[in-house]
């Protein structure tokens, strides 16, 4: 069964800093990764999806990155704004489903 | 064009009563999926349709069933509605490799 960590639960950061959350999984037998941005009680934003092949993906200030055979992805966010406060969810693809961890909830304190 | 969509919003319900939810995927994608939310957790997979056949299912009672119609639209049913029902349930189409989901329905159960 995939098992999906992402430390730390919550991170708060002043405005400007970078952020670094991390992804971890149990099963290196994965098709894709996506990381996802979710706001309080609503639906999920896909941010970047990176395939089991490659080694990262970028957009804009975000970047990715995915180390297969360890079991790793890092999702990086340059320059923060309060605008980024949001929950970061990570999720592996095996086959048919998706299989997310609880996420990282991040607050960007002007 | 047109996200995934949800409906409704919002619902509440009593105990041992039966619930639908609905989904439209975006236009063309032909794989719908449903995930269950609990607050402060990651979603959890409960089923998947492909071209109207059930190609996934995830650890959830016989109560949980789904289908999928010919317009690719789809329709997840929970009978006999427990307290540990209420959460997000979130719809997700998808085409290749990356999922978008909707906005989510939000089920309390009283």
């Amino acid at each position: 069964k995939q098992e999906v960590t992402q430390i730390p639960a919550a991170l708060s950061v002043p405005e400007g800093e970078n952020l670094v959350l991390n992804c971890s999984f149990t099963d290196s037998a994965i098709y894709n990764l996506q990381w996802f941005r979710q706001d309080p009680g609503k639906g999920l934003t896909s941010l970047l999806l990176i395939q089991s092949s490659q080694r990262e993906q970028t957009s804009g200030r975000l970047n990715a990155s995915l180390d297969k055979s360890s079991g790793r992805s890092t999702l990086y966010i340059a320059a923060s704004q309060p605008g980024d406060s949001a929950t970061y969810l990570c999720a592996v693809r095996r086959d048919y489903k998706l299989s997310f961890g609880a996420g990282t909830t991040v607050t960007v304190r002007a | 064009d047109a996200g995934v969509t949800q409906s409704p919003t919002h619902l509440i319900k009593t105990r041992g009563q039966q619930v639908t939810l609905r989904c439209s995927p975006i236009s063309g994608h032909k794989s719908v999926s449903w995930y269950q939310q609990v607050l402060g957790q990651g979603p959890q997979f409960i089923f998947q349709y492909y071209e109207k056949e059930e190609r996934g299912r995830g650890n959830f009672p016989d109560r949980f069933s789904a289908r999928q119609f010919p317009n690719y639209s789809s329709e997840l049913n929970v009978n006999a509605l427990l307290l540990g029902d209420s959460a997000l349930y979130l719809c997700a189409s998808t085409q290749g490799s990356e999922a978008f989901f909707g906005q989510g329905t939000r089920l309390t159960v009283v």
